[in-house]
């Protein structure tokens, strides 16, 4: 599982209420990534980061963000959640720094938005 | 901008069936081709990867792919299926470090494999 964890793994919460979930790894890799899956969609990239307090926007960034402070957590926030939100969040890392290494994925937290 | 398609949303096979789940993808440079496999309740996994070299790919559990440029596509392949296979599996291409190397992935395709 490449040391990932995430949580909290199951979040309900209601329209309008900030929301952060964590990612956490533990072998200092420097790509990683959140991504939604949905069905019908597969999975999409809302974030990524580089580095520590290097990150971008994936495809669908609009109504999060993202903070890297530390080289194993990545976290991401609904500044304020809506039903559009609901959905499984994914978390991975890449084990190199060529687009050719592997993105290894966390065990997903499954949100619900009220 | 890139796209993946996987055609099949659901199949349904029986044990020591033949499988083959369709991936074309919307690219015309370099690309880097990965099937992942998610079991029901679990995250991804990697089953198997292309970027260069032999186009036929074996992967893990059996599995193998085949890249063909000309079509743009890469099917996953197993010659006999096991109730264990049933799952859900996701094409996914990247090219290059655009964006930081994201995948794109399929809509995913759903295996049920009847005992």
């Amino acid at each position: 599982d490449a040391g990932i964890t995430q949580s909290p793994r199951h979040k309900v919460t209601e329209t309008g209420t900030p929301v952060t979930l964590r990612c956490h790894q533990t072998e200092n890799h420097r790509y990683m990534y959140w991504y939604r899956q949905d069905p019908g969609h597969g999975l999409r990239l809302i974030h990524y980061s580089y580095g520590v307090k290097d990150t971008d926007k994936g495809e669908v960034s609009d109504g999060y963000s993202v903070s890297r402070s530390k080289t194993e957590d990545f976290l991401l926030t609904l500044e304020s959640a809506t039903s559009s939100q609901t959905s499984v969040y994914f978390c991975a890392i890449r084990t190199g720094l060529q687009s050719t290494d592997t993105q290894y994925f966390g065990p997903g937290t499954r949100l619900t938005v009220l | 901008a890139q796209s993946v398609s996987q055609h099949n949303h659901h199949v349904i096979l029986s044990e020591a069936a033949s499988l083959e789940l369709g991936c074309n993808y919307s690219y015309g440079g370099t690309v880097n081709l990965f099937w992942y496999v998610q079991y029901p309740g679990q995250h991804l996994q990697l089953l198997l990867k292309y970027f260069s070299g032999d186009p036929l790919v074996k992967g893990i559990k059996g599995f193998e792919a085949e890249f063909i440029k000309s079509k743009f596509s890469f099917n996953l392949r197993k010659p006999s299926v096991q109730w264990s296979d049933t799952a859900e599996y996701f094409c996914a291409v990247n090219a290059g470090n655009n964006q930081g190397g994201k995948l794109i992935f399929g809509q995913g395709t759903e295996l049920s494999v009847k005992p």
